[in-house]
Order: C-alpha cells, then structure tokens, then sequence
C-alpha cells in the first residue's frame, strides 16, 4: 500500500532563516506530488505541484521554491523566511493521471517568529 | 469568482442525528470532479467521497453520500447517523476537466457533533 511522510511535523523558525521540508512517498511509481498551504482556520492554497522529477509548476508567486530531485521526494525551501510563511504545510500525492483524489501526508506546522 | 462555496463555516449538530454540509461550485467545464474531504484536530486530510459530472447516481461511501444536483451546481454531503469522531473541519473540493492536475477547495465546514 502507499504511504506518504512528512518531515518534520512541527518546526519553529526565526525569520530571515532558511526553510527546507521534505515528502516522500512510499508505495507508488510516477506520482503527481503537490505542497499546500493552510492558514491558521483557512482552507488549502496550492503551492507548487510536480508531474515528474525536475518538473515544477508554481501556482502563487511568493517566497518558497520546490524540487523534485527523485521520482517520490518532493522538497519546499525557502532561502529567508518571512512571519507570513507561517502555517501547516500539507503535501500530498495523486496517481497519473490525476483523474481521482489526492492522499495527504501528516502535515508540518511552521511558525516562523 | 469562487469555485468552491461553503456557506456554513461551522455547525453543531446532536449525535446520531444526519447532517448536511453544504457546497457550491462554479465551473463551465463539463468534465470535472467533485470531492470532500475531512480534516480532524490532527490536521490530515481523509478523503471521504468522489462524484463525476457525468456520473448518473450519487456518491456513497458508507454513512457518507453525495447529494449531486448537477443543474443547480451543488454537491452536498450527507453524514447518516453521525459521531463524536465525525467532529471536523469538512472540505469540498473540485477538479476541472478530467486530468487537470489541480483540485480547488472551499473554504470548509467546522462540524462539532454534540453528545
């Protein structure tokens, strides 16, 4: 079965560090991999999303980057964050193409202070 | 203008009892996707149901259907029977045109269901 993992699950930063979370996924090969974002009682914004390795569409311009430097592993990086990084980041996965639902991961909560 | 409306940004409702959470939707593909999702205090997201435009019967899955009204652009969920552990925040969510890559989600549901 597949599985997805985020890391780490909370994380507290000053502002103006570097910022890098990372997704695998387990179980699957060629997934569609995505980052969100989740403001404090909000719903999800889309990040970036990725249909395969070194692929990445960037759906709001702002201070964060992704890559996808292997088949299942997705990175979100940041070189200087900023207070309004902070919130849950949340990937998931979909098969491709993506015609059905997308799985989440466990999700990270940043505060960035 | 939105994709995905959710009017009702919480509700209590007694257990056992049905609830439907609301959601609209805005699209003039005629191929598209319909999901909710449920996030618990945890703050995963648990997909719950999925509802094809071109799907004939609605949704089940369990206590959960989908009340699909496609001419009226409105994809209800429906929760028979409801818990303690259906207590959540509740998203409706849409992809448009078969193979986008992209879901748009509502703004969600907070259901606290009261013993």
């Amino acid at each position: 079965s597949q599985t997805i993992h985020q890391w780490p699950a909370t994380l507290v930063q000053p502002v103006g560090s570097p910022l890098s979370l990372e997704c695998t996924v387990e179980g699957t090969s060629n997934p569609n991999l995505y980052w969100y974002r989740q403001a404090a009682g909000r719903g999800l914004q889309l990040l970036f999303y990725s249909v395969g390795i070194g692929q990445i569409s960037s759906e709001v311009p702002q201070n964060l980057s992704a890559s996808r430097p292997q088949d299942r592993q997705f990175i979100l990086s940041s070189k200087k964050l900023l207070l309004s990084d902070s919130g849950f980041y949340l990937c998931a996965w979909s098969l491709r193409p993506a015609i059905n639902e997308q799985f989440f991961g466990p999700g990270t909560r940043l505060t960035v202070l | 203008a939105q994709k995905i409306t959710q009017t009702q940004p919480g509700m209590f409702v007694q257990e056992k009892e049905a609830v439907t959470l609301d959601c609209t939707y805005d699209t003039s593909d005629p191929s598209y996707g319909l999901f909710w999702y449920k996030q618990p205090s945890s703050g995963e997201m648990i997909f719950l149901i999925y509802q094809g435009s071109y799907d004939q019967q609605n949704a089940t899955e369990g206590r959960y259907s989908l009340n699909f009204q496609k001419a009226r652009k409105s994809a209800n969920l429906v929760i028979s029977a409801s818990q303690l552990g259906d207590s959540a925040m509740y998203f409706c969510a849409m992809r448009e045109n078969f193979g986008n890559e992209k879901l748009t989600f509502g703004t969600g549901t907070r259901l606290t269901i009261i013993p």
